[in-house]
């Protein structure tokens, strides 16, 4: 099984800045990594896609980068709405996929 | 628009089975994969498994023994059974789904999430 570790637990960023998050697998998984957003009440809301693609109806302020074995999910201008949980889910070829365990962004 | 809906009992005595249902609306069940995700309390998102339309499985191994999932075409709504469960089955439990045709690798729609609690 692949295990997925995201870094830091929390953020605390204030509105307007830039919050970067990590993620990790413990193996090579190319470009096989999503993340979501996860907000209380609500079911995961895919931001990301094949590392660095955006999903339907995200902003342009969410970015996704990396391959291999790290990647990192940057907000530029975060807005009242992401703040949030946001996991990273691996589908590399070996089942299952997982997910890391999260990283809260929360107002500073 | 496609929407997923989770129905079942909230409740379930330990040892016992734990079945819930997904029903697909503003789409057809045809050509996609069905997934069946939980997050217990606390924790991270769990994947359970996934079923092709046509009935074929991809289980999560740490839990394949327990697992059985069905599909009925018919009805638009696929399905989930874990026996012998514990208090480590608590979890909301989503149903969610691809936004590309036959495949099972990121998920788009997804069901508002049904709590599921094991206790006597």
């Amino acid at each position: 099984e692949t295990v997925v570790t995201q870094s830091p637990a929390t953020l605390s960023v204030s509105p307007g800045d830039r919050a970067t998050l990590s993620c990790r697998t413990s193996q090579s998984i190319g470009s096989a990594l999503a993340w979501y957003q996860h907000r209380p009440g609500l079911p995961p809301r895919l931001v990301i896609y094949e590392a660095s693609t955006r999903a339907i109806g995200i902003p342009a302020r969410f970015s996704g980068s990396g391959s291999g074995t790290e990647f990192t999910l940057t907000i530029n201008g975060l807005q009242s709405e992401d703040f949030a949980v946001y996991y990273c889910e691996q589908y590399s070829i070996y089942l299952p996929w997982t997910f890391g365990q999260g990283t809260k962004v929360e107002i500073k | 628009q496609v929407q997923l809906q989770e129905s079942g009992p909230g409740l379930v005595k330990p040892s016992e089975t734990l079945s819930l249902t997904c029903t697909v609306s503003g789409g057809s069940i045809i050509n996609y994969y069905w997934t069946w995700i939980r997050q217990p309390p606390g924790k991270r998102l769990e994947w359970i498994g996934s079923i092709y339309y046509t009935g074929t499985t991809r289980l999560n191994p740490s839990l394949t023994s327990r697992l059985t999932m069905s599909v009925d075409t018919s009805k638009n709504q696929f399905s989930l059974s874990v026996t012998s469960v514990t208090a480590a089955d608590t979890a909301v439990y989503y149903c969610a789904r691809d936004l590309r045709p036959h495949s099972d690798n990121w998920y788009y729609y997804w069901g508002q999430g049904t709590l599921v609690t094991v206790s006597a």
